[in-house]
């Protein structure tokens, strides 16, 4: 019953170094959706994908880049870290894009860049 | 465009006492409208959703929440609050009508149960 399953679950990277943020989900769902979580802001969407195959930029995807690896995997990439990608990160999945049943969530990955 | 207001960042309470946390929402068409609760270190967890019918929800925990469209809210409620409802709590919205259209985030109420 693992649902989303994130890694690493903390990180401390150097201003300028690279690193990929893995999500996978074992629900056969078709959308998945990264996520930043700052305080007082919520959460705000990076990037998404609705389904296997294709991504898109949400509201905030300066900085990252994204790969949709096969149905179960959805990666997040920091090509040159700044201080300001300092943050949580969720990544969710969903039954296909607009479904009324809402996302599942990881348990984020608690991110600091220094 | 879709929005959604969580109007205070922190709700506090003693135990046993009523808990409501407020949601406000704007949407062009009907809207899905959802409450997660986050507990430390954890990722946001389902609560309860409004999609149609009943404008009463009942969801997890002892929590419900109440639609209602002339003022575009979707207050979260809880008759007795307990110490382990402590958590943040993200209220969600999106448009009905917009099949590809993705959820919308309050900015989160920290809610505070004191012994």
């Amino acid at each position: 019953n693992a649902g989303v399953t994130q890694t690493p679950k903390f990180q401390v990277l150097k201003t300028g170094q690279s690193m990929t943020l893995q999500c996978a989900q074992d629900m056969n769902h078709n959308s998945m959706y990264w996520y930043r979580q700052d305080p007082g802001m919520g959460l705000r969407l990076i990037y998404y994908s609705a389904s296997e195959g294709t991504t898109d930029k949400g509201e905030v995807p300066n900085g990252y880049n994204v790969s949709r690896l096969n149905k179960r995997e959805f990666s997040l990439r920091l090509e040159s870290a700044a201080p300001s990608q300092t943050s949580v990160y969720f990544c969710a999945s969903s039954e296909y894009e607009g479904a009324n049943y809402g996302y599942t969530f990881g348990s984020g990955t608690r991110l600091t860049v220094v | 465009a879709q929005s959604v207001a969580q109007p205070e960042d922190q709700v506090n309470v003693a135990e046993g006492n009523p808990l409501t946390v407020k949601c406000t929402y704007s949407v062009s068409g009907n809207p899905y409208l959802f409450w997660y609760v986050q507990y430390p270190n954890r990722g946001l967890q389902f609560l309860l959703k409004y999609i149609t019918g009943d404008n009463l929800v009942k969801g997890s925990y002892g929590f419900e929440a109440e639609f209602n469209k002339s003022q575009t809210s979707f207050h979260l409620k809880k008759p007795s609050a307990l110490v382990s409802d402590s958590a943040l709590y993200f209220c969600a919205v999106r448009d009905i009508g917009d099949s590809w259209g993705k959820f919308q985030f309050g900015a989160g109420t920290q809610v505070v149960v004191t012994p």
